[in-house]
């Protein structure tokens, strides 16, 4: 069965500094992945997905995701992060074969400080 | 382009009830899921409806049921509700094209249903 670890549950970035979040899948194949944002009280917003090709995606908000096959990683990216980026992020995989559904961590929350 | 739209906004039931959520896909959507977040949690896939036929779903008790209707508008009805049970229920559409394996079917996910259960 495929899983999604995202071993941070918060993190605290000051506004202007960079922002890695991690995210690490188990599945048998290369799997589709994605990351999504969710603002308090709002539904999840896709930030980017990857299903193939170039690993270094590039999605809305200024926000990257980087697949590296031999990590079973999906870092998420955001070079200078804003107040308005706080939220929590979930990092999900759906399967490359099959009906399609998507599998979430647990979440990252950020939080932004002056 | 009218967005996924979820009613109600928030419900308060009692365990050993039942309840109904409404989901109101995108336009030109065809299939709709759900999924269950737990508080703390990431959401869990429960269901999926194409076509009015469920297509797919999670680790979930017979309890938990759905419906699609022509318009591709959806319900999920929860049977006999545990205080488990308590959580943010999100439905998400997507298009699926017949015979296409559509590429995860980019889902666009409504703003849920507070599902509070006491």
């Amino acid at each position: 069965a495929q899983s999604v670890t995202q071993p941070d549950i918060h993190i605290t970035v000051s506004e202007g500094a960079s922002l890695e979040l991690r995210c690490n899948y188990s599945y048998g194949a290369t799997p589709y992945l994605f990351w999504y944002v969710q603002s308090p009280g709002q539904g999840l917003q896709l930030l980017l997905k990857y299903f193939s090709g170039d690993t270094l995606v590039q999605g809305i908000k200024g926000f990257e995701a980087e697949f590296k096959r031999s990590q079973s990683s999906f870092n998420l990216r955001k070079p200078s992060v804003h107040w308005s980026d706080a939220a929590e992020y979930f990092c999900a995989v759906a399967p490359s074969s099959g009906y399609s559904t998507l599998t979430f961590g647990k979440g990252t929350m950020l939080l932004v400080s002056p | 382009e009218t967005g996924v739209t979820q009613s109600p906004t928030h419900l308060i039931k009692t365990r050993g009830q039942q309840v109904t959520l409404r989901c109101s896909s995108q336009s030109g959507h065809n299939t709709v899921s759900w999924y269950q977040q737990a508080l703390g949690q990431g959401p869990q896939f429960i269901f999926q409806y194409y076509r009015e036929e469920e297509n797919g779903r999670g680790n979930f008790p017979p309890r938990f049921s759905g419906l699609q209707f022509p318009n591709y508008s959806s319900e999920l009805n929860v049977n006999a509700l545990e205080l488990d049970d308590s959580a943010l229920y999100l439905c998400a559409s997507s298009k699926k094209l017949a015979g296409v394996r559509s590429v995860a079917d980019e889902q666009y996910f409504g703003p849920g249903t507070r599902l509070t259960v006491t």
